[in-house]
């Protein structure tokens, strides 16, 4: 079993759209939850960064880790053409165990 | 499952010292490899991308001669921090760039080198 899966897509929405983006993980010891969004040719930048469980907004981000379940979300609202991008997670303890990303793409 | 590793996972040296960490595809054949960079809650920094056979072609602002890439075959590289100082330590994470079965492009990353120089 991989240490953390991630739906590749791609995904497709509309202009406004809410989109839901998830990964779970399998290392209960994982203690910090990150989502990153990469543009081509880019370095993935980094949009949330979780220590625990809970739930974590900013602006139309808003980062949810349910550890009991070891699952992770991120939901972007009003989705606009701009977030266009792959979307990776991501999440650690002494080292790093990334997601392959989930493709985006928002239609005007 | 596609499956990147680096080694070593962590390393300590002293300032003026050279480190050598290694990438590697483990059951898949990587064409294109990518270094980043990562300071503490900081976005992943690309550095360079190294394709096999050919020499690295790196971002603005990072030093060639500093940051040596050689990608030997399709399963390895390996990034060189020449004359490492302590504002290097960092972390240093590859990953693989690979087309799946279903004409995917999917990168696949590796779990990261925390680099300490005292």
């Amino acid at each position: 079993q991989k240490e953390v899966e991630q739906d590749p897509g791609p995904l497709s929405v509309p202009e406004g759209a809410i989109v839901s983006l998830n990964c779970t993980y399998s290392n209960s010891a994982f203690q910090y939850f990150m989502w990153y969004r990469q543009y081509s040719r880019k370095g993935p930048e980094l949009l949330m960064y979780t220590y625990s469980s809970g739930n974590k907004e900013d602006g139309r981000f808003t980062a949810q880790v349910d550890k009991s379940s070891k699952y992770i979300s991120l939901f972007i609202r009003d989705s606009q053409p701009s977030d266009s991008a792959t979307y990776l997670c991501a999440m650690s303890g002494n080292q790093f165990y990334f997601g392959t990303g989930t493709s985006l793409t928002v239609i005007p | 499952g596609a499956v990147v590793s680096q080694h070593p996972s962590r390393v300590i040296c002293k300032s003026g010292t050279s480190v050598k960490i290694e990438c590697r595809s483990l059951d898949f054949q990587a064409t294109t490899m990518f270094w980043y960079r990562q300071f503490p809650k900081q976005s992943l920094m690309l550095m360079a991308t190294s394709n096999e056979g050919s020499k690295a072609t790196y971002e603005q602002g990072v030093e060639k001669d500093k940051f040596l890439i050689n990608h030997a075959s399709l399963t390895l590289s390996t990034l060189t921090v020449t004359s490492a100082h302590p504002e290097d330590s960092s972390f240093y994470i590859c990953s693989a760039f690979t087309r799946t079965s279903g004409g995917t492009d999917t990168q696949y990353f590796g779990p990261g080198t925390r680099l300490t120089v005292l």
